[in-house]
């Protein structure tokens, strides 16, 4: 079974500084990596995702997230965090069939202090 | 384009009542989605529809719980009864064919049992 790791349940950066959101898989087989993210009172939007293309996956809103293989990772980061990336974040894995469905983490929760 | 469109937004009901939640995915997608998200148990996949067809209900609490998808553009969950411990955001997502895991989450369903 597929699965991903995302540890500790909020993060807090001042306007400016990097954000890294961490994302650890586990799975038997390459598998396909995404990013969600879900705004205040709504449902969850597709940020980026990782298809076994390119490892350095680059997603909307300055955000990108490298797959690392040897690390089982695929973390999260934007240079410049804006107030108006508050947020929940979610990373989510399948495998790479066609009607493979997501299992998503628990979340982590992104505050950008003034 | 519309989105995924979710009825009612918000919902009260008293324990033991029947509460039905509505989805109308966006057109074209053929794969339909329902979730819960709770503070303690985080984004569940209750069921999920592939050509209207249920494929995978593994994730349905119990058997108050039931969906049907009739057509490609209606969707609903129903609980009944309902219990306090069904309080939840329930979301309704819809995928392209071909790309399941590219999933368009409707504004959800805020439940509340009393």
């Amino acid at each position: 079974a597929q699965s991903v790791t995302q540890l500790g349940s909020h993060v807090s950066v001042s306007e400016g500084a990097l954000v890294l959101l961490r994302c650890n898989y586990s799975s038997s087989v390459p598998p396909y990596l995404f990013w969600y993210v879900q705004y205040p009172n709504q449902g969850l939007q597709l940020l980026l995702k990782y298809t076994s293309a390119a490892t350095l996956v680059k997603g909307i809103n300055g955000f990108e997230a490298e797959f690392k293989k040897s690390e089982t990772s695929f973390h999260l980061t934007k240079p410049s965090a804006h107030m108006s990336d508050a947020a929940e974040y979610f990373c989510a894995v399948s495998d790479t069939g066609a009607n493979s469905k997501l299992t998503f983490g628990k979340g982590i929760t992104l505050s950008v202090r003034p | 384009d519309a989105g995924v469109i979710q009825s009612p937004r918000h919902e009260v009901t008293e324990m033991g009542q029947e509460v039905t939640l509505r989805c109308k995915p966006i057109s074209g997608h053929n794969s339909l989605f329902w979730y819960r998200q709770t503070m303690m148990r985080g984004l569940e996949l209750l069921i999920y529809f592939n050509n209207n067809v249920p494929i995978d209900d593994s994730g349905m609490p119990e058997d108050r719980f039931s969906a049907k998808m009739p057509n490609a553009s209606f969707s609903t969950l129903k609980i009944q009864p309902s219990e306090p411990r069904d309080s939840a955001v329930y979301f309704c997502a819809s995928s392209p064919p071909d790309r399941i895991n590219e999933q368009f989450f409707g504004p959800g369903t805020r439940l509340t049992v009393l």
